[in-house]
């Protein structure tokens, strides 16, 4: 059971290139989100996807595209990279549990876009 | 509006004194709160939840916070910190709106360190 997997670890972008980073679940859950991390600023969400064919923008979304490929995968999605896209990028997952809907995180994308 | 403030941005303590670390949210609804933790270059892990149990509830190593609805509060504390508890604090708020999606709105983080 390895939980909430993201690819690549790293990844270095020219300004304009486009990437995509994966993100990937095995503990059957229905919803996944997509957060950028930037110092000083905690997670801010960029996109989620309540369940598998439906996805909504969160607090960040422009410059971003997602894709809910399955209930296993969420991908996000920079078309044309930015400087100021420049930060760590986190996917988690949520189930319920009681009436809480807890979310686990996986381990991080450290993007540099120079 | 849902939003959380952590009051401190930096707090240091020496190993072996006690770690209080502070937060306060803002919710219309019935909140949830947690705490979660990011050791350097990792992702975040889950040190404990509020959801209108009990209002003293404790987490993992040693960690527990206290619900305070009348000061909307939820702080973390431990009475001994250890040099492994050294890393960033995030407080979190959410609220259950009887569906399977929960927003989270984090807090901006307080930053542990722990001297020998």
């Amino acid at each position: 059971n390895a939980g909430v997997t993201q690819t690549p670890k790293f990844q270095v972008l020219k300004t304009g290139q486009s990437m995509t980073l994966q993100c990937a679940q095995d503990m059957n859950h229905n919803s996944m989100y997509w957060y950028r991390q930037d110092p000083g600023m905690g997670l801010r969400l960029i996109y989620y996807s309540a369940s598998e064919g439906t996805t909504d923008k969160g607090e960040v979304p422009n410059g971003y595209n997602v894709s809910r490929l399955n209930k296993r995968e969420f991908s996000l999605r920079l078309e044309s990279a930015a400087p100021s896209q420049t930060s760590v990028y986190f996917c988690a997952s949520s189930g319920r549990t009681g009436r809480t809907d807890t979310q686990y995180f996986g381990p991080g994308t450290r993007l540099t876009v120079l | 509006a849902q939003s959380v403030t952590q009051l401190d941005s930096h707090v240091s303590v020496s190993e072996g004194t006690p770690v209080l670390l502070r937060c306060n949210y803002s919710s219309s609804y019935s909140p949830s709160l947690f705490w979660y933790v990011q050791h350097p270059n990792k992702g975040l892990q889950l040190l404990l939840k509020y959801t209108s149990a009990a209002t003293l509830v404790k987490g993992i190593n040693g960690f527990e916070a206290e619900f305070k609805k009348s000061e909307t509060s939820f702080h973390l504390t431990k009475p001994s910190a250890h040099m492994s508890d050294a890393a960033e604090y995030f407080c979190v708020v959410s609220f259950d709106r009887g569906s399977t999606l929960g927003r989270l709105y984090f807090g901006r983080g307080t930053q542990l360190t722990v001297w020998p």
